[in-house]
């Protein structure tokens, strides 16, 4: 898979929006973008996922840059819960039938909410 | 409830024993995956099972490591003989079909003495 480029951390006040950036230069045409995060002590929990165009749902909402290149996870107003580490993963669109769709996770960014 | 369930959630065992690790993914979920993470670290792709067979094995580390998945449903996977370095949280994931979410289950935080 290709690889992504987050930052390590970020803050953000609660109640305000948040905008978490991520750079796929590489990504080719058949990728997907997925983000997931992971709040401490848990799996990681899928958030939304996109190929073209921006995406919204209950969530969050993706924002897909024109040349796909990058991308931006958009918090509409955090909340001290949605403290976690998010991670954007590029997954290749399913060759076939039954096809391997393993994960591959980076680093991703550990965002902090301050009260 | 609804979601990936995965018992034990907590393991502690001696170096050398055998552990049983299992997992109860969500009804109708073709795909299971196992992943490994160890402390601060990213998510390690282990073993892929679509219904009972598992055509992608290529992330179990050592052959002291495997899996099997009964029924469509239900996943173990057995670590023999434990080393230290496998102590990590061992998480299971299912998805229902093709480019689907993974909904993951809590995971089993290992810890070898």
């Amino acid at each position: 898979d290709a690889k992504t480029t987050q930052p390590n951390s970020m803050e953000s006040n609660e109640e305000e929006p948040v905008h978490l950036p991520c750079n796929h230069s590489t990504i080719s045409g058949t990728d997907y973008i997925h983000w997931y995060r992971q709040l401490p002590s848990q799996g990681p929990e899928y958030v939304i996922h996109g190929l073209t165009s921006n995406v919204n749902n209950r969530m969050a909402s993706l924002a897909i840059a024109e040349d796909r290149k990058s991308s931006t996870l958009i918090l509409h107003r955090a909340t001290l819960r949605d403290a976690a580490v998010y991670y954007c993963i590029l997954r290749d669109r399913p060759l076939g039938n039954f096809g391997n769709e393993k994960l591959t996770f980076g680093t991703g960014t550990r965002l902090t909410i301050i009260p | 409830g609804a979601g990936v369930s995965q018992s034990p959630s907590n393991k502690v065992t001696e170096k050398g024993k055998d552990v049983e690790l299992r997992c109860d993914p969500i009804s109708g979920h073709t795909a299971l995956y196992w992943y490994r993470q160890s402390l601060g670290q990213g998510l390690e792709f282990l073993i892929y099972f679509q219904g009972n067979s598992a055509p992608d094995k290529s992330g179990l580390p050592s052959d002291r490591f495997s899996a099997e998945r009964t029924g469509g449903s239900v996943s173990t996977l057995t670590i023999q003989r434990t080393q230290q370095e496998d102590s990590a949280v061992y998480l299971c994931a299912s998805s229902q079909a093709q480019n689907q979410p993974q909904h993951f289950g809590d995971g089993t935080r290992l810890s070898i003495l």
